[in-house]
């Protein structure tokens, strides 16, 4: 069964600190994996994906299908950063499976 | 361009009632997802459609949700004699190519309406 983790549901960090949202999977083949956000009274959206490979608003995310994580990082946090943010897996089936997702505040 | 919208966006029902949530999709786009989320969750998925067939419902909880998406664009998310712990939000999202073609598809997300039922 494929299963995500979100071990914290809340991050508190301040302005200009590194942040690591982390992300576990559980997944027998090889799944691909995204990080969504929402930003407040915003929609969900992609915020980056493994496959691509790329860095969006300085985050990036590492596939390590070792420890069989996608954990989030940045460097330097900004306050426009605070957000809800959400690990998800897609596999050879139709659904994609979501954490229950990380509550991120950048204090001042 | 439009995103994709959801309507209403907020729907009160009592125990037992029938309601009917509306997706309008991007236009153009093939597949179509519905998900649930409830208080404190991330989304669940529920069924997905590429364009007006519905080639996965294994996330519908019971058989009071149906959904449908008759004409390839516009879908509805029905819920027969709903039940309190239907309360959640609804998301629906779409995207440009059919799910088969993993690696290359973004979904893009409506608002979501929020169902209470009292």
């Amino acid at each position: 069964a494929q299963r995500v983790t979100q071990p914290e549901k809340l991050l508190s960090v301040f302005k200009g600190a590194p942040v690591e949202l982390k992300c576990n999977y559980s997944y027998s083949g090889s799944p691909e994996l995204f990080w969504y956000v929402q930003y407040s009274r915003q929609r969900l959206q992609l915020l980056l994906r493994h496959i691509s490979r790329e860095s969006i608003k300085g985050f990036t995310a590492d596939l390590n299908k070792g420890e069989t994580s996608f954990h989030l990082k940045k460097p330097f946090a900004q306050e426009e950063d605070s957000a809800m943010y959400y690990c998800a897996l897609s596999g050879l089936g139709n659904d994609m499976r979501f954490g229950a997702g990380t509550r991120l505040t950048v204090k001042p | 361009g439009a995103g994709v919208s959801q309507s209403p966006r907020y729907k009160v029902a009592k125990r037992g009632q029938d309601v009917a949530l509306r997706c309008d999709p991007i236009s153009g786009h093939v597949s179509l997802f519905w998900y649930q989320q409830a208080l404190g969750q991330g989304p669940e998925f529920l069924t997905y459609f590429q364009n007006e067939a519905q080639l996965d419902k294994s996330g519908l909880p019971s058989d009071r949700f149906f959904a449908e998406r008759p004409e390839g664009s516009v879908s509805t998310l029905k819920i027969q004699r709903t039940q309190q712990e239907d309360s959640a939000v609804y998301l629906c999202a779409s995207s440009l190519i059919p799910r088969v073609l993993k690696g290359a598809d973004t979904q893009y997300f409506g608002p979501g309406t929020r169902l209470t039922v009292l």
